[in-house]
């Protein structure tokens, strides 16, 4: 599978700042998807990276709070805006790759983010 | 759009006893149902999958079935040893364009020694 590395691995924010989170995969992939798992929680999708176009957000997601960028199939960034405590959580992205005619998916190590 | 139940929240067995967990999906369409675990402060792993055509996967002390007509699925893991203590996701996908996962609400395995 393909190796997936996120920066930062955690951050300590304050209120009303952002933040960017990269995903870098070590080979090109179809789909990369961004996910949050807020504390003792499950995970819950984002949106999806779309290369060269506008990311698609799922319900409860702006593209003003979380602006996504994927320049190209072996990377993405998201950015949590305008950040308040309630945006604490671990952000993931994951990657498809093609298997059987569905994309199985694959998670970076996480980006732990806590807002004072 | 696709709803996943998972149970139990929480589940605690004996070392060598067998675990079981059940997910159902709302979504007909749904064909593709992954399965992951997670350690503490690890990223999510995916452990085993089954697609839509076939009813029974098996890898070593893991197992996992699939009922189409129900719509449900569990995970079996048998001999369960003390590294199995983790948290388990079931997740469901239309593997339509863009595939995305819904998922469960995970359960916390502990495997007593």
């Amino acid at each position: 599978s393909a190796v997936i590395s996120q920066k930062p691995s955690r951050d300590i924010c304050q209120r009303g700042t952002s933040l960017t989170i990269q995903c870098q995969v070590d080979s090109q992939v179809t789909m990369m998807f961004w996910y949050r798992q807020q504390p003792g929680q499950s995970l819950t999708l984002i949106a999806t990276a779309n290369q060269g176009s506008e990311a698609t957000y799922e319900s409860g997601f702006v593209i003003d709070k979380f602006p996504i960028s994927r320049p190209n199939l072996t990377f993405s960034t998201l950015t949590v805006s305008n950040m308040s405590p309630e945006d604490s959580s671990i952000y993931l992205c994951s990657v498809g790759t093609r298997g059987g005619g569905t994309d199985t998916q694959y998670f970076g190590p996480g980006t732990r983010l806590t807002v004072l | 759009g696709e709803n996943v139940e998972q149970h139990p929240s929480t589940l605690s067995v004996q070392e060598g006893d067998s675990a079981v967990i059940k997910c159902t999906y709302s979504d007909s369409a749904s064909n593709y149902f992954p399965w992951y675990k997670q350690e503490l402060g690890k990223r999510p792993q995916l452990i085993i999958d089954i697609r839509s055509n076939v009813g029974e996967k098996k890898d070593q002390r893991i197992a996992v079935t699939l009922n189409k007509t129900a719509k449900h699925f569990s995970l079996h893991i048998t001999e369960t040893q003390p590294e199995d203590s983790a948290v388990y996701f079931c997740a469901a996908t239309p593997g339509a364009a863009g595939n995305k996962l819904t998922f469960g609400g995970g359960t916390r395995v502990l495997v007593k020694p």
